[in-house]
């Protein structure tokens, strides 16, 4: 049951670019939605989140847009620059009545990869 | 940076044997999760951890897993006997459990242990 999906396994941008990443999903009761980045042989590390009730949210060259009604939401990055280079994950999970509780369901991940 | 550790960083077991993965949260967050990646899968939730109980699990947390917080600072996960789909990169994460509308606080994930089961 893919709840979140990651469609392109992988994207190469040239240094500079801007680097789009995509992730769609099938669960309306999502409250929240994060972007992971994840080095090899380190654990994801958070980089930007939006709620549900917005739908785009800011932080440098970071950007995230969230399109409900598509059930679509992507990653904006630019400049991108050769440290950008990770794999990247979608997560989202419902607040529900679990507050404070972070189940996060993941995405398969998109491998970018920044050409200096 | 704060951070959330984990120990050992490769654990290789032999089927059947006993496992436990060790990991110290941060250490003002109130909930505390295992996660797993199987090589080449998506990150999968397997069970979080308020209060001193567990506040939910997924479907793969079977009777075979168990969580415990035997300190006021370690937080680990045993799996009683282990299977040859037990091998994955096993991940603890915690966050601080409070939550406004505007999200600003994220889950810390530690670096994660890479269990072989053979």
């Amino acid at each position: 049951d893919q709840q979140v999906k990651q469609n392109s396994p992988s994207l190469s941008v040239q240094e500079g670019r801007i680097s789009i990443l995509n992730c769609d999903y099938t669960n309306s009761m999502f409250d929240y939605f994060l972007w992971y980045k994840k080095y090899p042989a380190e654990g994801p590390t958070f980089l930007i989140s939006i709620s549900s009730i917005k739908d785009k949210n800011e932080d440098g060259r970071f950007t995230v847009f969230l399109n409900k009604s598509a059930k679509h939401l992507s990653l904006h990055i630019v400049p991108s620059q050769p440290g950008d280079s990770a794999v990247y994950f979608c997560a989202a999970f419902r607040e529900g009545s679990n507050f404070g509780n972070e189940k996060l369901t993941f995405g398969t991940g998109t491998r970018l990869t920044i050409i200096p | 940076e704060p951070e959330v550790t984990q120990t050992p960083s490769h654990q290789v077991t032999q089927m059947g044997q006993e496992v436990i993965l060790r990991c110290v949260p941060i250490s003002n967050h109130l909930y505390f999760y295992w996660y797993r990646q199987i090589l080449g899968q998506k990150v999968e939730f397997l069970v979080s951890f308020y209060n001193n109980e567990i506040s939910e699990k997924s479907e793969i947390f079977d009777d075979q897993f168990s969580v415990e917080r035997p300190d006021g600072s370690n937080f680990t996960l045993k799996i009683r006997s282990t299977k040859l789909e037990d091998s994955a990169m096993y991940f603890c994460a915690s966050s601080e459990g409070l939550r406004a509308r505007t999200y600003n606080s994220p889950l810390h994930f530690g670096n994660g242990t890479r269990l072989t089961v053979t």
